[in-house]
């Protein structure tokens, strides 16, 4: 089955504990990209990766860290989380071509305290 | 930068009605537009993926239509049922990079 997977689904942590979310797509998908999803503002771009290690800076980029090392995998780093990177976060996967779909994962709700 | 808003935020309609969600975007030079489902604490599941050079897909009871020009596409969905219960939104642009609106909460009563 075509899918992004995200892991985990729920976190809870402490302020400035480091931690990672794994995104994987089984689709040969060239572009991934992480969303946030804040109440009122919608989903946000966060960073997106065109291919193996080529990445760049999405809409909202401060305090998140990408890397690319494998096709299938964007892993999510927030080496210091803060209290207002409480959120909602997707992954995201498409073929080369602007036109086509967009696969989304089924979400991490981060919450730091 | 493109801006993408969703009219109405919310909607409660009874069980059979026809409605329309509508999504508007202020840059025209999209090369797509995709309209998703999200239900409570679960992910966006898409529903229909318009190209640009399209004007509108159809999908059993789901009809979305495009217009480029005006800065607009509609979400209509036939014969409503309680089971589409959920919150729609609509993403504009690439496939690489969607701008989007915050989203129509529908609710379907029985």
């Amino acid at each position: 089955e075509a899918q992004v997977t995200q892991n985990p689904r729920y976190l809870i942590t402490v302020t400035g504990k480091k931690l990672t979310v794994t995104c994987s797509q089984n689709m040969n998908h060239e572009y991934m990209s992480w969303y946030r999803q804040d109440p009122g503002l919608g989903l946000r771009q966060i960073y997106y990766s065109m291919n193996v290690e080529v990445t760049d800076k999405g809409d909202v980029p401060e305090g998140y860290k990408v890397s690319r090392k494998e096709k299938r995998n964007f892993p999510l780093i927030l080496e210091s989380p803060s209290p207002n990177q409480t959120s909602l976060y997707f992954c995201a996967s498409s073929f080369f071509d602007r036109g086509t779909e967009a696969f989304f994962g089924q979400g991490t709700r981060l919450t730091v305290v | 930068k493109q801006e993408v808003t969703q009219i109405p935020a919310a909607l409660s309609v009874p069980e059979g009605e026809n409605l329309v969600l509508n999504c508007s975007f202020t840059d025209s030079a999209i090369y797509n537009l995709q309209w998703f489902r999200q239900d409570p604490g679960k992910g966006l599941t898409s529903l229909l993926l318009i190209q640009s050079s399209q004007r509108e897909q159809t999908s059993g009871r789901l009809n979305a239509s495009l217009d480029k020009s005006s800065g607009r596409s509609t979400l209509y969905i036939a014969a409503s049922q309680p089971g589409d219960s959920a919150t729609y939104l609509c993403g504009s642009g690439t496939a690489s990079k969607l701008t989007f609106g915050t989203g129509t909460r529908l609710q379907v009563t029985l």
